[in-house]
């Protein structure tokens, strides 16, 4: 069964500072698609980026870059420079082409708070 | 353009009673899901719909729990004999293209049901 974890509950830094969200997933399918969302305290999902499983380049969008490492499993997310508007909680999730449930799999987010 | 809307934004209500939730996919989009969001369990998926039909209904969490779609538009979700475990945040999304691949999905603000 397809399995998103962020270990990372909660991470507290300083404006300006890099931070680094880990998303470690489990599948059984080679085919799926891997996405970030992010949701400010206003409560709505706003997606970020998706990456399938056949495309390994890393991905730079301005301050947000991500790093697909299907040798480790992993998808992580790394926010250059931080600001205070970057403070949300950030999901990871999971889509199989294949098999696995219709909706998206998700892990349970990492609460990113930015101190000014 | 118009996004993902739900109705209502909050919804209090006593154990035992029933409830309904409304969803406004975007215009044109076929796919709609519901999930829930809460502390305990994350987000979890909980149904699907591909025009006006559910092909599997496995995600919804009890008997009590049913959803409908009506004209490949708005969808319903509707909570029989509320109970407090039911308490959480109910998110829609919808998508232009099926699920199990790259369409990402568009999130509503949810809403927040309590059950006293």
């Amino acid at each position: 069964a397809q399995k998103v974890t962020q270990a990372q509950t909660e991470i507290s830094v300083v404006e300006k500072e890099d931070v680094t969200l880990d998303c470690v997933y489990e599948t059984r399918d080679t085919t799926y698609y891997l996405f970030w969302y992010k949701q400010p305290p206003s409560g709505e999902l706003v997606f970020l980026i998706r990456r399938n499983s056949f495309d390994e380049q890393n991905e730079i969008s301005g301050r947000y870059s991500w790093n697909f490492q299907k040798s480790t499993s992993s998808f992580n997310f790394t926010i250059t420079a931080s600001q205070v508007v970057d403070s949300a909680v950030y999901f990871c999730a999971l889509s199989e082409v294949g098999g696995g449930a219709d909706g998206l799999t998700f892990g349970k987010g990492t609460h990113l708070i930015i101190q000014p | 353009g118009a996004g993902v809307s739900q109705s209502p934004s909050n919804k209090v209500t006593e154990k035992g009673k029933d409830v309904e939730l409304r969803c406004d996919p975007i215009s044109g989009h076929t796919a709609l899901y519901w999930y829930r969001q809460s502390l305990g369990q994350g987000l979890e998926f909980l149904i699907y719909f591909q025009g006006n039909s559910a092909p599997d209904k496995s995600g919804l969490p009890s008997d009590r729990f049913s959803a409908e779609r009506t004209g490949g538009s708005v969808s319903t979700l509707t909570i029989q004999r509320t109970q407090q475990e039911d308490s959480a945040v109910y998110l829609c999304a919808s998508s232009l293209f099926p699920p199990r691949g790259a369409g990402e999905q568009f999130f509503g603000p949810g809403t927040r049901l309590t059950v006293l």
